[in-house]
Order: C-alpha cells, then structure tokens, then sequence
C-alpha cells in the first residue's frame, strides 16, 4: 500500500463546476496536510493546508480533512479552464524529518 | 513572500562532466531545503534533505558520491550532478522550509539535458 494514494485521473469537468480531488494516507501519525499545483513542465506551487480536522476555504478553493479515515480532499469552485493541472497532494507524516510524502497526483482537466 | 530561486533553469551538458544547480531562498532564511527529481509524467522523487551546515540525508537508493549536496548558508543549498549521464537527464527542483515550519516552497526547477 503506498503511504499517499491519488487517483492519476485524468479528471475531466466542465467549465464552472466543482472538481473533487481525493487523497488517503497511511501514517494515522500524520499532522500536516499541503495540497500542490503543478502545470506541465512547471514547478509545484502550494495551494493550501491543513492541519486541523474539517473544512479549510481559501477563495475557490477548500480543503476538507477527516484524520478518522485518514482521508483529505480539495474542492474547487467554478472551475476554470486554467485550473488544468495536476494536483499533488502531500503529508507530513510522524516521523519528524521535515519531509513531505506526495502522492503520484491527479490531472484535472477542465473543459470550456 | 516565500520566493525561492533555482539556477540555472535549463542546461545542457556532455555525458562525464559535472552539473552544478543552484537553490536559493530570496526572502527568508531556510534551515531545510530538499532536492527532487522529476522524471516525465511521474511524481516528485525526494533526492536528499539538506540542513544548513552539515551533511545531506539521502534517500535510499540515491549515490551521495554522485548527486553532491552542500547548504552553506541559510539562504543557498547547491546539488552538483557529477559524471553526468544521460540517464540523469531529469528536472530537478528545490524546495525550501522557512524557519521550523512545515510548509515547503518550491524553487522553479532545473531541466537537464545529458548528451
């Protein structure tokens, strides 16, 4: 089982719909909760995080997780075509090192 | 704020030679840093985590004789690719942790062309 699952999509909605982007973690020890966005051929960029269990919003986006079901998801909010990207969701697990456990990341696409 | 920066962006070099990529955070003082690669369509790969002033933490399976790390300051960290080969052509990204957070932020990448 790997540490952080992502579905690799490809997943596709239409323009001003909410896209749900899933994540689950193994380590129950886990603490810190970063979604990344990241355009072809570009670099990861922090959307958000989340530490506590519940939901988290910034503007079109928000990030919702249950430590329960070590489940953590991002949703976003009218969809635009320049959302299109992969999304990497990532975990700071127990050990303490400062390292993050990315999942393989899902595509979003998002059609006009 | 949270800008870090990677040099150079792209290059190209011949098969034995060594490669030099620079990470440096503009506007804080990073006491980690780590180093990524990037294969094409695949996730980031954690290289090694580098701590201001002492030796790199490599991950397994990763040669530390052949990927060289040095943190020198709290702003600068430097990943020397030595006897590049073709196989190491990959993007390369830094990220860097501003004081004892959590939150990493991600240097633009470095694309390298083994010949």
């Amino acid at each position: 089982q790997k540490e952080v699952e992502q579905n690799s999509g490809p997943l596709s909605v239409p323009e001003g719909a909410i896209a749900s982007l899933n994540c689950t973690y193994s380590d129950r020890g886990s603490q810190s909760f970063f979604w990344y966005r990241q355009y072809s051929g570009k670099s990861p960029e922090l959307i958000m995080f989340i530490y506590s269990n519940g939901d988290k919003e910034d503007g079109r986006f928000t990030a919702q997780l249950n430590k329960a079901s070590q489940y953590v998801s991002l949703l976003i909010r009218d969809s635009q075509p320049s959302d299109s990207a992969t999304y990497l969701c990532a975990v700071h697990g127990s050990s303490n090192t400062g390292k993050l456990i990315f999942g393989q990341g899902t595509t979003l696409q998002v059609k006009p | 704020g949270a800008v870090v920066s990677q040099h150079p962006s792209w290059v190209i070099c011949k098969s034995g030679t060594s490669v030099k990529i620079e990470c440096r955070s503009l506007d804080f003082q990073a006491t980690t840093m780590f180093w990524y690669r990037q294969f094409p369509k695949q996730s980031l790969m954690l290289m090694a985590t580098s701590n201001e002033g002492s030796k790199a933490t490599y991950e397994q399976g990763v040669e530390k004789d052949k990927f060289l790390i040095n943190h020198a300051s709290l702003t600068l960290s430097t990943l020397t690719v030595t006897s590049a080969h073709p196989e190491d052509s990959s993007f390369y990204i830094c990220s860097a942790v501003e004081g004892w957070g959590y939150e990493q932020y991600f240097g633009p990448g470095t694309r390298l062309t083994v010949t």
